[in-house]
């Protein structure tokens, strides 16, 4: 089942901060974030596994909420290049760890 | 290392034709997928591999066939093209295990009319 992202969209000045959620109604072992700027392919960000381990992005940070079976993205002091559309991904079953996306949240920075 | 590719990059086909999306990957990657973007919909995946020999359905695998015939090589058939089927496809790549991250190629875009 799709994971579920909010916002939909957002807008920011560049400096500001913003946090994008992601949630799902089946018990998550992992969580995958990544970025696709418009017209290009999506890019790796982070990997958050169950137990709070991350792999990834260093100036991007994420957390992981097993219970709630919940995951947030948080970008602080925002710059223009963070512009794009930013997805989460949770491993479907028994497919060689290949992804559920959710629908996106489009984030964009302006000066 | 050119990662992962594919070829076309943007393709037009009148309905009921068919056509092969390439991908080639150069990492040694066991896994390899086949996903398509639909605007606002996120990444539907459609067929999946993991391994040379051994494809198997994803979400969406209706109108599409796969082979892996090598690890490097994954393409995707289309058979008979419908205009639903107009889309961006992108092929990615991963090392095999859980918790790895997937390399993308830049996409094939596909209108069908």
């Amino acid at each position: 089942q799709q994971p579920v992202q909010s916002p939909q969209a957002v807008i920011l000045r560049e400096g500001e901060d913003a946090v994008i959620n992601c949630s799902s109604s089946k018990a998550l072992y992992s969580v995958h974030w990544y970025r696709q700027k418009h017209g290009e392919a999506p890019v790796f960000l982070m990997i958050l596994l169950k137990g709070g381990e991350q792999k990834g992005h260093e100036k991007i940070s994420a957390s992981f909420n097993e219970k709630k079976q919940q995951s947030s993205l948080y970008l602080t002091a925002s710059q223009l290049s963070y512009s794009g559309t930013y997805f989460c991904g949770t491993e479907i079953p028994n497919s060689g760890y290949a992804l559920n996306f959710g629908k996106g949240t489009s984030l964009l920075v302006t000066p | 290392n050119a990662g992962v590719t594919q070829t076309p990059k943007f393709r037009i086909l009148k309905i009921g034709q068919s056509m092969t999306l390439q991908c080639t990957q150069d990492m040694n990657h066991n896994y390899m997928y086949w996903y398509r973007q639909d605007p606002g919909m996120g990444l539907k995946l459609i067929y999946y591999s993991v391994g040379a020999g051994i494809t198997d359905k994803g979400e969406v695998p209706n109108g599409y066939n796969v082979s892996r015939s090598t690890t490097e090589d994954f393409p995707l058939r289309l058979e008979l093209a419908a205009p639903s089927q107009t889309s961006v496809y992108f092929c990615a790549s991963s090392p095999p295990g859980a918790a790895h991250e997937q390399y993308f190629g830049p996409g094939t875009r596909l209108t069908v009319t």
